[in-house]
């Protein structure tokens, strides 16, 4: 069975630096999904990214981009620029390509910003 | 633009008590699901639907049974509540297209006393 694994319950960082969240997946399969949720004191889940296990080109989106190692089942996510509004709950997720349509979600790493 | 809508958005049950969590999407998606999500445990696959009329279980289905009888309708039920079933509830759909994301309601906070 596929786990997914966040090694860091809490992490701070100082408002306009960079900081990397990190996330471990166990799998057998070759094809696949991961995803990066936020989920901000509101509750609201919010998708950060994606990649594909098949795109060797890391995904970016504005100031959130991944390391993706696909041989070391990594899939880290880093924030640069950090803003107030980062503050949230985040949380890895995997899903197979295949047939069966669960989706394995880490257990989150909480993300505070200093001002 | 709605999106995925839980309801209610919160309720509190006596133990043995039975209630429905209704999610509705308006995007016409195919894939609907309903999680729980506990403190420190994330979020975790309670059943899903791949389409209307079927249904499927997740990592924790006992306790709780759902029905997907409208493409835009994917209800959870609890026949008799118990307090290990205190949790948060969310709903989300997703297109068919697999590399897809899914969608998230707001949640619903369920106490069972």
């Amino acid at each position: 069975a596929q786990t997914v694994t966040q090694s860091q319950p809490e992490m701070s960082v100082q408002e306009a630096e960079t900081v990397t969240l990190s996330c471990t997946y166990d799998t057998s399969e070759s094809d696949y999904y991961l995803f990066w949720y936020k989920q901000p004191p509101s509750r609201q889940m919010i998708l950060v990214i994606r990649q594909e296990a098949y795109k060797q080109q890391n995904a970016t989106e504005n100031r959130f981009s991944v390391n993706f190692q696909k041989a070391a089942k990594s899939f880290s996510l880093k924030i640069s620029d950090s803003q107030l509004g980062d503050a949230a709950m985040y949380f890895c997720a995997y899903r197979s390509a295949g047939r069966d349509d669960k989706i394995i979600f880490g257990k989150g790493t909480r993300l505070h910003i200093l001002p | 633009n709605a999106g995925v809508t839980q309801t209610p958005k919160f309720r509190v049950l006596k133990t043995g008590q039975s209630m429905t969590l209704l999610c509705a999407q308006d995007m016409n998606h195919e894939y609907m699901y309903w999680y729980r999500q506990d403190p420190g445990m994330g979020l975790r696959l309670i059943h899903y639907s791949v389409g209307e009329g079927t249904t499927a279980k997740g990592e924790v289905p006992d306790g709780y049974n759902v029905s997907r009888l409208k493409k835009q309708n994917f209800l959870l039920g609890l026949e008799s509540a118990a307090p290990s079933q205190t949790s948060v509830y969310f709903c989300a759909a997703r297109q068919g297209m697999p590399n897809q994301p899914q969608h998230f309601g707001d949640g619903t906070r369920l106490s069972i006393l």
